[in-house]
């Protein structure tokens, strides 16, 4: 059974602050990706990595950076945190490129102050 | 870029009743459509699937139906339980490349008992 952990379910940072989300996943898979989720915009594509070291912007990846130093550890770094950034955050991983389902982490509710 | 759109942003029905969620997509290179499911508080798992070379695919109570012409596709739910409840997002992506999912925004289904 694929199992996909974020660090923190819940999380209150200040205007400003570094945040660090942390992901893992314990199946090998090749491809991670991060996502926000917000009322009425459905899941938008922050980041993605399809391997080790291999990182791709997504759809609004203005604001953040990622990090994946080993295979199973994907990380969104937000270098300033700021109001707008306020919102759930759900990991995901897939096997590979060439397989489908993508499985989600719980989410991280970050909340920006 | 590709674009999804859902329809509608909430539904509510009647226990019994079925509920139909509509999508419609851009990019005529798409060829792959998910449905994710997100149980409140919960993170979104794949419910069903289908490929750009399958008119329609069922799995007990859901089914999904493409209609490549018209570039759209549809989620049915009969005899809906309240444990449908949940929301439900639409997603497509090219069979190239990466494979990024583009996502809709998401239905509300509502079951009343």
């Amino acid at each position: 059974d694929v199992k996909v952990t974020q660090s923190s379910r819940y999380l209150v940072k200040r205007t400003g602050e570094k945040v660090f989300l942390e992901c893992v996943q314990d199946m090998d898979h090749e491809n991670m990706f991060w996502y926000r989720q917000d009322p009425g915009l459905g899941l938008r594509l922050i980041y993605f990595s399809y391997d080790v070291k291999m990182k791709e912007k997504g759809d609004i990846p203005e604001g953040y950076s990622v990090s994946r130093e080993k295979k199973e550890r994907f990380s969104l770094i937000l270098e300033s945190a700021s109001t707008n950034q306020t919102s759930m955050y759900l990991c995901a991983s897939r096997e590979s490129a060439g397989t489908d389902t993508q499985y989600f982490g719980p989410g991280t509710r970050l909340t920006v102050l | 870029g590709e674009n999804v759109e859902q329809h509608p942003s909430t539904l509510s029905v009647q226990e019994g009743d079925s509920a139909v969620i509509k999508c419609t997509y851009s990019d005529s290179a798409s060829n792959y459509f998910p449905w994710y499911k997100q149980e409140l508080g919960k993170r979104p798992q794949l419910i069903i699937d289908i490929r750009s070379n399958v008119g329609e695919k069922k799995d007990q109570r859901i089914a999904v139906t493409l209609n490549k012409t018209a570039k759209h596709f549809s989620l049915h739910i009969t005899e809906t339980q309240p444990e449908d409840s949940a929301v439900y997002f639409c997603a497509a992506s090219r069979n190239t490349g990466f494979q990024k999912l583009v996502f809709g925004t998401g239905t509300r289904l509502l079951v009343s008992p």
